[in-house]
């Protein structure tokens, strides 16, 4: 079954505001990371976490590993902003593996 | 730092022909991985080297998928025989080491007519 549940599927919203995007795991993951899919297609690195919180600019995340979720965190959104995102963990079997979520369709509005 | 290089951008062939996309990892990185992705199955895992040798496989379709990577400095996606449901973007991906954050190139959209 599907081990990694992002949510939400898209959201929308208007420049300066924020919100949370979130990542269910259905078994222990030992490290998740973030990417945003640009304009261009490309798959950008925004997180590596294996434990706790990081932070860059306006991106907040965190990854509990124990309760098996993972956030992240838009604050001030700009319109560069809107793009796909997606978290992709590894399992704690040791597999290096990454399973990607479905990814959320970040639309950033004037 | 160029990033990950993949060519071509774009792969246009007929049912039956072969596809061969190229990956350039970024230098240094010990970590190759193959990725496919669709609008339907989302990001799939393919397969995965490791110092320039294989490790594992286990995401390759086994009878038309076979890829390479002969120097640290090139891995190689090979589709024989292609069909319509190959159609995908195939994106290659190097890290530091396979506990490392993940860089991906802009991938090789490939179409079978």
């Amino acid at each position: 079954g599907d081990q990694v549940e992002q949510s939400p599927s898209a959201l929308s919203l208007h420049e300066g505001t924020g919100s949370a995007l979130r990542c269910n795991f259905t078994t222990t993951m030992r490290a998740v990371q973030w990417f945003r899919k640009n304009s261009r297609g490309s798959l950008i690195n925004l997180f590596y976490l294996a434990s706790g919180t990081k932070e860059n600019g306006r991106l907040k995340s965190a990854f509990d590993s124990k309760e098996r979720y993972s956030t992240l965190h838009i604050r001030d959104a700009q319109l560069e902003d809107s793009g796909t995102y997606f978290c992709a963990a590894a399992a704690s079997s040791g597999s290096w593996q990454l399973i990607f979520g479905s990814g959320t369709q970040l639309t950033v509005m004037p | 730092n160029a990033g990950v290089i993949q060519t071509p951008r774009h792969k246009v062939t007929g049912k039956g022909q072969e596809a061969t996309l190229w990956c350039e990892p970024i230098s240094g990185h010990s970590a190759v991985f193959w990725y496919r992705q669709t609008i339907v199955q989302g990001l799939e895992f393919l397969t995965y080297f490791r110092n320039q040798a294989p490790i594992d496989d286990s995401g390759m379709p086994k009878e038309r998928f076979s890829a390479q990577m002969p120097n640290q400095s090139h891995s190689t996606l090979k589709i024989q025989s292609t069909q319509p449901q190959d159609s995908a973007v195939y994106l290659c991906a190097s890290s530091l080491n396979s506990n490392e954050r993940l860089f991906f190139g802009h991938g090789t959209k490939l179409s079978v007519l």
